[in-house]
């Protein structure tokens, strides 16, 4: 079984800054996928970032980048130069790659607050 | 990616009362999943449906509660039976389009039961 880690509850950080959110996973399978996501007040998910546990290099889509280490099960999202757009909460998410079947496990999420 | 148009998007119901909540794909996709986030929590996986069979329900959740219909590719609704105000949560649908790995969600539905 999967679990996924999120060590912060609530982070804030000044707008333009950049800020690191933490994400640890817990896996014995050999294909997987990490997925970071924003949900908003509004309550919608909003799909940020793919990371596939074969890819050698860190996955970037704009402002956000994600630090892989996979000796260390680590899943760290990087949010760069901060909007005040960017207060929401985000959940790190965890995937095998046996089958289509496989469910997306979602980390408990970390609360973000930018600040003018 | 796919497109989801998820209704209602929020409502207020009476305890003891029933909701359905629709979600309709712009593609045709295999698996529907639904979500519950009950307040200040993360995303609990509900069921999985899948076109013409029954769905495969989550541990703690069952059909009586949870009804889900599936009845074509593109198509499903969630229904929550007999509301108590424990049943106040965001329910959300989901679906893995071709050719990706990840979730794309609906809008989500905010149901608060008084």
């Amino acid at each position: 079984a999967q679990k996924i880690t999120q060590t912060q509850p609530g982070m804030f950080v000044q707008e333009k800054e950049a800020v690191t959110l933490d994400c640890t996973y817990d896996t014995s399978d050999q294909s997987y996928g990490l997925f970071w996501y924003k949900q908003p007040s509004s309550g919608e998910m909003i799909f940020l970032i793919y990371q596939g546990s074969y890819d050698e290099q860190n996955a970037t889509e704009g402002r956000y980048s994600l630090n892989f280490q996979k000796a260390r099960k680590s899943a760290n999202l990087v949010i760069s130069a901060s909007q005040l757009g960017d207060s929401a909460m985000y959940f790190c998410a965890a995937k095998a790659m046996k089958t289509s079947y496989d469910k997306v496990i979602f980390g408990p999420g970390t609360s973000l607050s930018v600040i003018p | 990616s796919a497109v989801i148009s998820q209704k209602p998007s929020r409502d207020i119901c009476q305890r003891g009362t029933s909701l359905t909540i629709q979600c309709q794909v712009d593609s045709q996709v295999t698996m529907m999943f639904w979500y519950r986030q009950q307040p200040g929590q993360s995303l609990t996986l509900i069921a999985t449906a899948n076109q013409g069979s029954e769905a495969t329900y989550e541990s703690g959740f069952v059909i009586d509660k949870f009804p889900i219909s599936r009845p074509n590719l593109t198509f499903s609704t969630l229904t929550v039976s007999n509301m108590s105000p424990e049943d106040s949560s965001i329910y959300l649908c989901s679906v893995v389009p071709d050719g990706w790995y990840g979730y794309t969600f609906g809008s989500g539905t905010r149901l608060t039961v008084v």
